[in-house]
């Protein structure tokens, strides 16, 4: 059972590239979250899905999209990079159900924009 | 507003020595809270939750945590830390009505020395 797979896991891009972070879980879960780690930061959440074909935004959404066509992925589309989207990306699901509150998480994508 | 403050970024215990970890939370809602791991180079894993009933809660590694509403804190604890402990926590609060949509705290990086 592998979990949340975030792949890849470092990448280095220049200034007004384009990129996805992928993110796949095959636990079945309806919920699925991206958020951001800066250092002194926590985590701040990016978008979030409640289950294939719905997304809404999270804190910080400006400079990414998302798009949720099946269960099991949820790709993080970074249009035009820059410098202030250097950050470690987190991925994670979490089962339906308000008794299942606990979020699994992917192991990270770092990012850097040059 | 709703925020989370954990007070310490760094804390350095002795191995062996008792270990506490502040967490303070502003929620409207009646709160589910959370307290999280990373390891380096990982992703998040769920110590611990508190959702209601009893306000001392237990959670995995031989950690616990106490939710006082009159303090709005939700602080972590553990009578002897191993030097495995070394880690960044994080305190997360949440509610039933969010989609399991969190707010983290900025968290607080444990050092262990011999």
């Amino acid at each position: 059972n592998a979990g949340v797979t975030q792949t890849p896991k470092f990448r280095i891009l220049k200034i007004g590239q384009s990129m996805t972070l992928q993110c796949a879980q095959d636990m079945n879960h309806n919920y699925m979250y991206w958020y951001r780690q800066d250092p002194g930061m926590g985590l701040k959440l990016i978008y979030y899905s409640v289950g294939a074909g719905i997304t809404d935004k999270g804190e910080v959404p400006n400079g990414y999209n998302v798009s949720r066509s099946t269960t099991e992925d949820f790709p993080l589309r970074l249009e035009l990079a820059a410098p202030s989207q250097t950050s470690v990306y987190f991925c994670a699901s979490k089962a339906e159900g308000s008794t299942n509150e606990k979020l699994f998480f992917g192991s990270g994508t770092q990012l850097s924009v040059l | 507003a709703q925020s989370v403050t954990q007070p310490d970024i760094h804390i350095t215990v002795s191995e062996g020595a008792s270990l506490e970890l502040r967490c303070n939370y502003s929620y409207g809602a009646t709160p589910y809270l959370f307290w999280y791991v990373q390891s380096p180079g990982q992703g998040l894993q769920l110590l611990l939750k508190y959702f209601s009933g009893d306000t001392l809660v237990q959670g995995i590694k031989g950690f616990e945590a106490e939710f006082k509403r009159s303090q709005s804190s939700f602080n972590l604890r553990k009578p002897s830390v191993h030097w495995s402990d070394a880690a960044e926590y994080f305190c997360a609060v949440g509610a039933s009505n969010q989609g399991g949509k969190l707010i983290f705290g900025q968290g607080t990086e444990l050092s262990v020395k011999p």
